[in-house]
């Protein structure tokens, strides 16, 4: 089945940029579907990040697109996530999904704690 | 962006009964794009219910999703000692952003 698998450094200082990846597994992420990034503060709800398709097309949350970059390397089977300029407020749990309308299924999601 | 609205915050119930648990929205939402998602402590949401009312692969048919427009509904027939968690409701819309969550339900025992 599919499963997928975020990695990164889980320490940030501020103003730095988080870098997060999420290998895929089961499934080729060349064969279709978007792939998306949520994050969920400690304590609170869910906020959707941005996706990406296959092919490197893109879509944002408004509220993060001027610092988000989303990339996908067909070859590794994976995709990332880059959060330029990042504050106290960027502390989450950050999950990578399979995005179809709806996300199923989800990594286990890595704890970025932004702190100097 | 549409706003989901979920109700109430805490809802407390012993195992066997039976939970009702609402969403609603700020604006009409595709019941095609309406999800259900549950979330224990330390864990990763898992979808329960796509398409307002259509279970994902491997989940109960205690749980059932329902609703139209601005009003959706996920129940719960009856409550196992597992089923205690926060439930999320997610959008998929054209308004920016295209997909928002409601705030969460928390499903305590009673």
């Amino acid at each position: 089945q599919v499963q997928l698998q975020e990695s990164g450094p889980g320490l940030v200082k501020p103003s730095e940029t988080l870098s997060l990846t999420c290998a895929v597994s089961g499934y080729s992420i060349s064969s279709g579907y978007y792939w998306g990034w949520i994050r969920q503060p400690p304590g609170k709800g869910l906020e959707w990040i941005g996706s990406i398709y296959h092919s490197g097309s893109t879509y944002y949350n408004p509220s993060l697109k001027s610092r988000v970059t989303i990339s996908v390397d067909t070859s590794k089977n994976q995709f990332s996530l880059k959060l330029s300029s990042v504050t106290a407020a960027d502390t989450a749990v950050y999950y990578c999904a399979r995005d179809e309308y709806w996300f199923d299924p989800w990594g286990q999601g890595t704890l970025v704690t932004v702190s100097s | 962006e549409i706003v989901l609205t979920q109700s109430p915050g805490t809802l407390s119930l012993s195992p066997g009964e039976r939970a009702t648990l609402s969403c609603r929205a700020s604006q009409s939402v595709s019941s095609s794009y309406l999800a259900w998602y549950q979330q224990k402590p330390g864990q990763a949401p898992r979808l329960l219910i796509y398409g307002a009312s259509s279970r994902a692969t491997g989940i109960p048919d205690r749980f059932s999703g329902s609703g139209s427009g601005t009003d959706f509904t996920l129940t719960i027939s009856r409550l196992e000692p597992e089923d205690f968690a926060v439930y999320y409701c997610q959008q998929y819309g054209s308004s920016p952003p295209p997909y928002t969550f409601g705030q969460g339900t928390k499903l305590e025992i009673k």
